[in-house]
């Protein structure tokens, strides 16, 4: 099983102020790796796969980067909306498609 | 519009089962894997395991083998989840999601989510 491990467990930021978010595998996942925003009560939403490509609909103040085992969610101006928990997930090693433990991005 | 509509909480007595539905509109049924996850009061995502609604092969995650069956009914286009012999530590959300078959894809569209509490 990937081993996915995300940091910080909780990220305290204002609005307005640039979010970075880490994500790390066991072992390489190669560009096989997305995130996702899920906000209280509901299910989560896709934000980018491809390690890099935004899905549809998602603003563009938010990017990833990275491949092989280390990646990097950036929001680059939060919004009041952008406040919720990050997971990124590998889909590289079909069918276990594994989780991070999670971000939560909260308001300072 | 695409849509996976699962159906609604349950509540179980430990060691029972629970059976939760996920019938995706707005799509191909066959065209999709089917995968569910689960999440614990506070916790993170867990990923269970998924089926192939065209031949209705599953694939389990080790910790759930032996008590977990998904199934598919091709006529009403309704996938299956159920989960056996229930403790408390199985008290959780659970969604259905999917991925296009034979492709590198994360999850685009979820279920709503189906909350399971398992208590005396």
């Amino acid at each position: 099983e990937i081993v996915m491990t995300q940091s910080p467990a909780t990220l305290s930021m204002s609005p307005g102020e640039r979010a970075t978010l880490s994500c790390r595998a066991s072992q390489s996942v190669s560009s096989n790796l997305a995130w996702y925003q899920q906000k209280p009560g509901q299910a989560p939403s896709l934000l980018i796969y491809a390690a890099s490509t935004r899905a549809t609909g998602v603003p563009a103040r938010f990017s990833g980067s990275g491949s092989g085992a280390v990646f990097t969610l950036t929001i680059s101006s939060l919004q009041s909306e952008d406040f919720a928990v990050y997971y990124c997930q590998q889909y590289h090693k079909w069918p276990q498609y594994t989780f991070g433990q999670g971000t939560k991005l909260e308001i300072k | 519009q695409v849509q996976l509509v699962q159906s609604g909480a349950e509540v179980k007595k430990p060691g029972a089962s629970v059976k939760v539905s996920c019938t995706p509109s707005g799509y191909t049924f066959t065209n999709y894997y089917i995968h569910w996850v689960r999440q614990a009061p506070g916790q993170g995502l867990e990923w269970m395991g998924l089926i192939n609604p065209s031949g209705g092969s599953a694939s389990y995650a080790d910790k759930f083998q032996g008590r977990l069956t998904m199934t598919r009914d091709t006529s009403t286009s309704t996938i299956y989840m159920e989960l056996s012999s229930l403790s408390s530590e199985d008290t959780a959300m659970y969604y259905c999601t999917r991925v296009p078959l034979y492709t590198d894809y994360p999850f685009d569209y979820w279920g709503q989510g189906t909350l399971v509490t398992v208590s005396s």
